[in-house]
């Protein structure tokens, strides 16, 4: 069965960065890509980027262009998003999903909170 | 960028009833549209792709339907389990608002 594992939870102080992982299991890794999504606290889902798992390209919401590094390590099965500059507002919770045969998110992580406190 | 509109923002219904909530697209996005469920605590789960088809798993008293750029959640009779907040998303890029729905 599908599953993706994240990484535990962060504390980090305003400006550092914060790298989450996503370990994929139960299907060929490189077969979905894998997005990455944001959840403030008490707010709605935003889309931030993705990563074509087989060949490395990315993609990235306009929001987070520029502060957002989405990777891959194809031989460990994990997809990591990486923030730079983190800002207070930026706390959330953080998913990765796999995508599946089409335009749509079959199978999600259970999610990282990153909290960004001095 | 295609922006998607939810309503209503909060859906008040009974368990039993049905259930009906919309997502608009600012432009067409042909019928690349999900919808998810999401309880407290929990990542979203896919209920819906391309709009209609049902995601494995899901009860058959959840239907998807399309029409240009509007997009219509239905859930026929209402169980405890389904109260719960509805996310539109297009493309896998954009998502609407939500929808909370709550027990009345």
């Amino acid at each position: 069965q599908v599953h993706l594992v994240q990484s535990a939870a962060e504390v980090k102080k305003p400006g550092s960065s914060v790298k989450i992982s996503c370990k994929a299991s139960g299907y060929t890794f490189i077969d979905n890509a894998i997005h990455w999504v944001r959840q403030a606290p008490g707010q709605g889902l935003e889309w931030m980027g993705w990563i074509n798992t087989d060949n490395g390209n990315t993609k990235y919401s306009q929001k987070f262009q520029g502060r957002v590094t989405i990777s891959r390590d194809t031989s460990a099965t994990t997809a990591y998003m990486e923030v730079n500059s983190l800002l207070f507002e930026d706390t959330a919770v953080f998913y990765c999903a796999r995508e599946g045969n089409g335009f749509y998110s079959d199978y999600w992580g259970q999610g990282t909170l990153v909290t960004v406190s001095s | 960028e295609v922006v998607l509109t939810q309503s209503p923002a909060t859906l008040s219904l009974s368990p039993g009833e049905r259930a009906t909530l919309s997502c608009r697209a600012s432009q067409g996005i042909s019928t690349y549209l999900a919808w998810y469920q999401q309880k407290p605590g929990q990542a979203p789960r896919l209920l819906i792709y391309d709009a209609s088809k049902r995601a494995t798993g899901i009860p058959a008293r959840f239907s998807g339907s399309a029409s240009g750029t509007d997009f219509t959640l239905t859930i026929s009779s209402l169980e405890p389990e389904d109260f719960a907040v509805y996310y539109c998303q297009q493309r896998s890029k954009t998502f609407g608002q939500g929808t909370r729905l709550e027990i009345k």
